[in-house]
């Protein structure tokens, strides 16, 4: 069974720093791309970051480019997504999520991490 | 980017009957590849997004077959052919053609 689990959510003051862990299992998680997703309370969904599985090409949103930095420990089986220069529109709840390779889809998502930023 | 228009945002539907929702995108889906990346999201209460659709109209595995998707190039509709009370929640469409991935706004399906 495909399972994804975040961590690393919390409270974190404007300007903050914190590192979102995904733990993955029930598949070769090194043959596959993943991808970080967030919602804002009472919000839609918004892409944030792409890792393909070798780790050579990566993708952001613009809102997080330069900001986040999406990684991958395929010995860990994990992603990660570092998060620095946090600001209160980047509370939401963060979804990794796992890229099927030939459909180009997100088929299998966490149950997801809550991140508040607030002073 | 690709912007994906949804409607309508809230759809009130009786128990049995149908539903349809549309998904509209600012370009063309299709891939250099051929394939168009049109796919639709469940969110049902409480839940992470599921994946009920990929390209266009290709069901996931255990997805109920009174779901079904259709469309091409630019214009997309996801029906339910009779609602249940478990369909209750938001759906989104989801671009996957080209960087980055864009969403729909979402469409609330509620029971009357």
């Amino acid at each position: 069974e495909v399972q994804l689990v975040e961590s690393g959510g919390g409270l974190v003051q404007p300007g903050g720093s914190l590192r979102l862990s995904c733990a993955a299992s029930g598949f070769t998680f090194s043959r596959y791309e993943m991808n970080w997703v967030r919602q804002a309370p009472g919000k839609g969904l918004e892409w944030l970051s792409y890792i393909s599985s070798s780790g050579s090409t990566i993708y952001y949103a613009d809102s997080v480019k330069g900001r986040f930095s999406i990684s991958r420990d395929d010995a860990k089986n994990s992603l990660y997504l570092q998060m620095n220069s946090l600001r209160g529109e980047d509370t939401a709840v963060y979804y990794c999520a796992r890229d099927h390779p030939q459909w180009l889809v997100p088929d299998y998502w966490g149950q997801g991490t809550l991140v508040t930023v607030s002073s | 980017d690709i912007v994906m228009t949804q409607t309508p945002l809230s759809s009130p539907v009786t128990l049995g009957q149908p539903a349809s929702i549309s998904c509209r995108s600012s370009q063309s889906l299709v891939h250099s590849d051929g394939n168009t990346y049109l796919s639709w999201l469940q969110q049902r209460p409480g839940q992470p997004p599921r994946l009920l659709i990929y390209k266009i109209s290709n069901r996931f595995s255990g997805v109920p077959d009174r779901f079904s998707g259709s469309g091409a190039g630019t214009d997309f509709t996801l029906k339910i052919s009779r609602v249940e009370a478990e369909d209750v929640g938001v759906y989104y469409c989801m671009q996957s053609t080209q960087f980055p991935y864009t969403f729909g706004r979402g469409t609330k399906l509620e029971i009357k």
